[in-house]
């Protein structure tokens, strides 16, 4: 059974940094792209960014508003991805998802998702505050 | 501002038939990238409902199905229960952001 645990989350304050982890089991881990998308209190969904898979480059994406705040990294002999975010704002409060991207296909020379996100954790509660 | 747009709010009786449109550009939809819809009950994570425009994942009921046309992505709920109430997103990825995108949702109420 597929399975995917986000942990770390918790009270920070503005200006701080906090570190995400995304624990799967239950499918060879190194070989999906992970995402990860956050949901505002009451708001609707918002795409972070992925990292591919080893077989379709490894590299990540961003969404550009979080680019340069937000990093993307993975362990696949611990079957874990992480989210580093660093100078934390007030509205970075929000409840944290790292998804499993069902699939990927190359174009072109460059590799996209394919699929959706087929399988999410419970999330895990971000809230930036002083 | 989403990049796909969707109503934010649908409503109907039990046992109608409802649909939430996804309306995106030539970066997303439009380039033959496909829509994915998921469904949101309250207080859970989403759930992947609707993916490569109009594939169910196993367990998914017969009562929901997506298409594609253009644009735009359409996800029909047929014979609408009071367990149907929840929120529901559409995706797809753009070419210009280099990544995925989302709908800004719509709620679903049965009256």
């Amino acid at each position: 059974e597929v399975q995917l645990v986000e942990s770390g989350g918790g009270l920070v304050q503005p200006g701080r940094s906090l570190r995400l982890s995304c624990t799967a089991s239950g499918f060879t881990f190194g070989d999906y792209a992970m995402s990860w998308v956050r949901q505002a209190p009451g708001k609707g969904l918002e795409w972070i960014g992925f990292t591919r898979s080893k077989a379709y480059g490894g590299t990540t994406e961003y969404a550009a508003s979080l680019k340069g705040r937000f990093t993307i990294s993975r362990d696949d002999s611990k079957s874990i991805a992480y989210l580093q975010m660093n100078s934390l704002k007030t509205e970075d409060t929000a409840v944290y998802y790292c998804p499993r991207v069902a699939s990927e296909f190359c174009r072109g020379g460059v590799c996209y998702p394919r699929g959706g996100n087929d399988y999410w954790g419970p999330g895990t509660l971000v809230t930036v505050s002083s | 501002q989403s990049v796909l747009t969707q109503p934010p709010s649908v409503s109907g009786a039990p046992g109608q038939r409802v649909t939430i449109s996804c309306t995106g550009s030539s970066s997303n939809i439009g380039a033959g990238f496909d829509v994915h819809w998921y469904q949101q009950l309250p207080g859970t994570a989403p759930k992947l409902l609707i993916y490569g425009n109009s594939n169910r994942p196993s367990g998914v009921p017969d009562r929901f199905s997506g298409s594609k046309s253009g644009t735009s992505g359409s996800l029909a709920i047929a014979g609408l229960q009071a367990e149907d109430e929840a929120d529901y997103y559409c995706q797809s990825y753009d070419i210009i952001l280099s990544g995925y995108v989302f709908g800004s949702g719509t709620r679903v109420t049965v009256l």
